[in-house]
């Protein structure tokens, strides 16, 4: 079966500090892979998305940048944090093709910037 | 086109009714339509999805009406429990060679039942 891990859980970094934060999936191969970002009580904000191996999509030109090293790994990385990066951080995955799934989210990480 | 738009934004009911949340959509090349939940703290999880050849989609206490012609789609929570407190999100996709299935997502409704 398929999993995706998203890690860290929360972490609190100060203005001007660097990010990453890594997504990987297992269980497929060749998926379409997404970073969203929700506000507090707001909705889902799509921020990059993936079909492949060095393929990135920016959604909204942003502090963030998106990177896909490998075929399942999906990092989200910023050189200098703002405070209005705060939020809760999801990655998701879908199948790749025709059959139009719907997305698997993980369980996202709670960046709070200080 | 890309929008879809949900209502209410937020909704109060009382243990064993019946929880209704709307979603609207303009662009009719989108061809599939799944519900999300969401807990506190958690990654959405898709409850259920339907394609517009049908109108109706049912599991469990769980209900998703769908009017193609007037691009309308609805989510009913039948006999609603307090565990079913969260917030619901709908989507629509559209299969695009370069992104993929991407999913387009209403505004979100946070559903509290009272018991």
């Amino acid at each position: 079966s398929q999993t995706i891990h998203q890690w860290p859980a929360t972490l609190v970094q100060p203005v001007g500090s660097p990010l990453s934060l890594e997504c990987t999936v297992e269980g497929t191969s060749n998926p379409n892979l997404y970073w969203y970002r929700q506000a507090a009580g707001r909705g889902l904000q799509l921020l990059f998305y993936s079909v492949g191996i060095g393929q990135i999509s920016s959604e909204v030109p942003q502090n963030l940048s998106a990177s896909r090293p490998q075929d399942r790994q999906f990092i989200l990385s910023s050189k200098k944090l703002l405070l209005s990066d705060s939020g809760f951080y999801l990655c998701a995955w879908s199948a790749a093709g025709g059959t139009n799934y719907g997305y698997t989210f993980g369980s996202g990480t709670r960046l709070t910037v200080v | 086109q890309q929008q879809v738009k949900q209502s209410p934004q937020s909704l109060i009911v009382q243990k064993g009714g019946i929880s209704i949340i709307n979603c609207a959509y303009e662009n009719t090349a989108f061809d599939y339509f799944p519900w999300y939940q969401q807990f506190p703290g958690k990654g959405p999880a898709l409850l259920i999805a339907i394609r517009p050849d049908v109108s109706e989609k049912k599991e469990g206490r769980f209900t998703i009406s769908f009017n193609k012609s007037a691009k309308q789609f609805s989510l009913h929570i039948m006999d609603s429990q307090p565990g079913d407190s969260a917030t619901y999100f709908c989507a629509a996709s559209i299969e695009i060679k370069a992104a993929g299935n991407k999913l387009t997502f209403g505004g979100g409704t946070r559903v509290l039942v009272k018991p």
